[in-house]
This record gives C-alpha cells, sequence and structure tokens, in this order.
C-alpha cells in the first residue's frame, strides 16, 4: 500500500518568514494529493491540491509542488502570520477502482508562527 | 455547504463497554471513512465504506467494527472498550474532489 512520510515534524518560525513541509509518497500509481490545516480543537479542513499532471499550485501565500519523479511534494507558506499556527497534514491518494478515495496521511506537522 | 457530524463530542465510557461512534453527512457521498488520531501518529484509517453494506478494513481495525446501513450514515462500534481506545475519533466523507471531516469525538475509555 501507500506510504506517505512527512517532515518536519515540528517547525517554529518568525513572523513573516516562509515555512515549507516536505512529502514523499511510496505509489507511483499516486495521483492526487491533498493538504489539510488542522487548528486545535477543530477538524482538519482542505487548504489547497495538486494532481499529478501539474507541477505547482498557487492559491494567495499557500503553495504547493510535486516532482512526479521523485516522488515528493511540498507545501510552502510565504509571509506567515500568527492565524498559520496549526497542524498540517500531506496526503496521497490513487484514482481508481473501488476505494478510490481513500487517502493516505502524513503524520502531521505542528507549525509555529511566533509573532 | 457539506456537513459531516458526529454524535458526540466529548465521551466517557469503562472499560468492557460496548460503545457506538455514529456519523452523518448530508452530501450524498458513497465514501466514508473512520480514523483515530493520536499524537504524534497523525491520523490513522480504521475502517472505510465505499457503498451501503459495504465494509474495507483500514490500517487499524482490531478491536473495532462499523456499520453502513444507510448512505449517510456510518457507525463506529467497539465491541468491548479498553483504555488503548481512549483517542479522537474522526469521521469523513469524500466526493468527488474533496474529503471533509467531522468535528471528531475524543473517547475516554477508563
Amino acid at each position: 500500500g501507500e506510504n506517505v512520510e512527512q517532515h518536519p515534524s515540528t517547525l517554529s518560525v518568525q513572523e513573516g518568514d516562509s515555512a515549507v513541509i516536505k512529502c514523499t509518497y511510496s505509489d507511483s500509481a499516486s495521483n492526487y494529493f491533498p493538504w489539510y490545516k488542522q487548528e486545535l480543537g477543530k477538524r482538519p479542513q482542505l487548504i489547497i491540491d495538486i494532481r499529478s499532471n501539474v507541477g505547482e499550485k498557487k492559491d494567495q501565500r499557500i503553495a504547493v509542488t510535486l516532482n512526479k519523479t521523485a516522488k515528493h511534494f511540498s507545501l510552502h507558506i510565504t509571509e506567515t502570520q500568527p492565524e498559520d499556527s496549526a497542524v498540517y497534514f500531506c496526503a496521497a491518494r490513487k484514482s481508481s477502482g473501488a476505494g478510490s478515495y481513500q487517502l493516505t496521511f502524513g503524520k502531521g506537522t505542528k507549525l509555529s508562527v511566533i509573532p | 455547504d457539506v456537513k459531516v457530524t458526529q454524535s458526540s463530542r466529548y465521551l466517557v465510557k469503562r472499560t468492557g463497554e460496548k460503545v457506538f461512534l455514529e456519523c452523518v453527512q448530508d452530501m450524498d457521498h458513497e465514501n466514508m471513512f473512520w480514523y483515530r488520531q493520536d499524537p504524534g501518529l497523525g491520523l490513522r484509517l480504521i475502517y472505510f465504506s465505499y457503498d451501503v453494506k459495504m465494509k474495507e478494513k483500514g490500517d487499524i481495525p482490531e478491536g473495532y467494527s462499523v456499520s453502513r446501513e444507510k448512505k449517510e450514515r456510518f457507525s463506529l462500534i467497539l465491541e468491548s472498550a479498553s483504555t488503548n481506545q481512549t483517542s479522537m475519533y474522526l469521521c469523513a466523507s469524500h466526493g468527488p474532489v474533496e474529503q471533509f471531516f467531522g468535528p471528531g469525538t475524543r473517547l475516554t475509555v477508563l
């Protein structure tokens, strides 16, 4: 099955600096890679995703890059703000057959933005 | 707006009790999931279902069972609760694009 590794497990940055979280996956058939943000006491929510036919996607201060050859993808947050403090999860998914919507998650990165 | 709801936010049970956690989604999604979330271990898949009355084991199914009698409802059952099942339980529903999570149930087994 799929295996997703996520690094680092914790990350502290100064407000205004950039943050990068990296994930690797094992199954070359995976073709959809979402990122979820979980604020303290709340449910995980999708913040950005990328499909395997795209190398990069941006949405304001967040961007995701994908390297299919190396089987890794990264989340980039620029100009970090205190409200970016949360746990971030990466995930990978194949999309064919029964159970095709099963996501495999990384173990999460706790991001702390220091004012 | 997709809504995934869970029957309880907090639950305290005793060892050996049978525990039911219920999840309901209102978007006619076929795929539903149960995860447990523990510090440092991320989201681990317990069971999932891709259709009514269909169920598949995830990565950690031992000690759990599930029921999907109706499309909108997916129940997680702890047949005989144990202290190592103390955790946050998250239900999710997956549509054609995105997976949505419920608010979670924090279960404590004493």
